[in-house]
Formats: C-alpha cells, sequence, structure tokens
C-alpha cells in the first residue's frame, strides 16, 4: 500500500527559532494534505495541496509540494508556544482516504 | 455547528472482552471513517462509510472489529473479543461529499486500553 515517510519524528526549539517538517512518498500523490495534532487532542485540518511546486501560506506557516508531487513540506517561522503539537502530513488516495506519516511533534520551549 | 462527537472518551477493557466504540459525525456529513493510533506509530485508516455503505474497509485489522452505520447517521466500532494488540485511540471523522475538497474533520478520540 502507499507509505508516506515523514521527518524528523520529533523537533525542540526555542521559541522564535523556525521549524520544518517533511513528507516523502516513493509515488506520485494525487493531493496531500496537512494536520496539527495538540497534546492530548485530535487531528486538525490546516490545508490541502494539489498542483505541482503549489506554495501556500497561513500566516507564519508555508506548506509546499514538490514538482514531481511525491514530497511535501511545512515551515513555521519564529515559532511560538501556541506551535506545539504533532504535524502530520496525510496523502489522499482511493475515494477521500487518508494515508498518514508517522508525524512529527514539536515542542517549543519558551 | 457540533463538531464530531465520539463515546466514550476512555475504556479500560480485560483482554476477552467486547467493547463497542460510538461516533456521530457532523449533521449532512455523508462520508464517515475510522481511524487508530498505537502508541508511537502513525495513524492508520480503517474503514470508510459514504452513508450507511462501507465504502472501503481494507484497514480493518480482522474480524474482530466490526463497524455499522445504521440508516446512514452515526456509526458504531465494535471490537469482539478484544486482544491487548488493540489498545490505542480510534479517531472517527467525517466529511461532506463534494468535489474539490477531501478535509476531514476529527472527532475527540477514544483512549481504548486492553489489559
Amino acid at each position: 500500500g502507499q507509505q508516506v515517510m515523514q521527518i524528523p519524528q520529533y523537533q525542540h526549539v526555542q521559541e522564535g527559532e523556525d521549524f520544518t517538517t517533511y513528507c516523502n512518498s516513493s509515488t506520485t500523490l494525487s493531493n496531500i494534505q496537512w494536520y496539527k495534532q495538540r497534546p492530548g487532542g485530535h487531528p486538525v485540518f490546516l490545508i490541502q495541496l494539489v498542483k505541482s511546486g503549489e506554495v501556500k501560506k497561513q500566516k507564519r506557516l508555508t506548506f509546499q509540494f514538490g514538482e514531481a508531487k511525491k514530497n511535501s513540506s511545512l515551515h513555521i517561522t519564529a515559532t511560538q508556544t501556541t506551535d506545539v503539537g504533532t504535524y502530520f502530513c496525510a496523502a489522499v488516495s482511493g475515494y477521500s482516504t487518508l494515508t498518514f506519516g508517522k508525524g512529527t511533534m514539536l515542542l517549543v520551549s519558551p | 455547528e457540533a463538531g464530531v462527537t465520539q463515546f466514550p472518551s476512555h475504556s479500560v477493557i480485560e483482554k476477552g472482552q467486547t467493547v463497542t466504540l460510538r461516533c456521530d459525525p457532523i449533521s449532512g456529513h455523508d462520508n464517515l471513517y475510522w481511524y487508530r493510533r498505537v502508541m508511537g506509530k502513525e495513524i492508520k485508516f480503517l474503514l470508510h462509510f459514504v452513508k450507511e455503505s462501507k465504502q472501503d474497509e481494507s484497514g480493518m485489522p480482522n474480524n474482530r472489529f466490526l463497524a455499522e452505520r445504521t440508516g446512514g447517521t452515526y456509526s458504531t466500532l465494535k471490537v469482539q473479543p478484544a486482544e491487548l494488540e488493540d489498545s490505542g485511540v480510534y479517531f472517527c471523522a467525517s466529511s461532506p461529499i463534494r468535489l474539490s475538497s477531501y478535509e476531514q474533520y476529527f472527532g475527540p478520540g477514544t483512549r481504548l486500553t486492553v489489559t
């Protein structure tokens, strides 16, 4: 089945530092979604990328979809303590089934 | 608008017992999904309903798991008999039928512990 590799598994930064998490697939993806899960919470949809080379921004968050549609990244500029949580990428396949990466847990120290 | 709700929030049962998890999707959402996250691992797809029909159940681990969505509203996921490896957080998600977006709305999850 489809697999999505996500790195790093964990990152601890100081508030104000940048953060990036990467997703890679061996197969071409139709589209990719990003979710955030706060500690003790549930995944919350952030964004969906569909087009090759697409770049979308949400305030301090920048999402990219690779030209070959096999990789994606999420970059947070100047992290804040409210950014703490686990960030998941998820490939959409079949009839909207999501295949999740293992997630990157982000810890931000003040 | 009320979000996806799940019941119970936590369940602790002994190996061999039966547990039934319930999910109430957002009103009007025809798509309903079940996912599971085992400690330290990725969130894995279990199955997908469109209204009352099972669209895809390829992620169901084995025949100890039974999902239903009678009437196309709420769904139940029964585990019988439960095994230790069934422990984890079970998430339900729902989404409307749309052509342009597959955004899924997740419930708070049910944390299942099998001892």
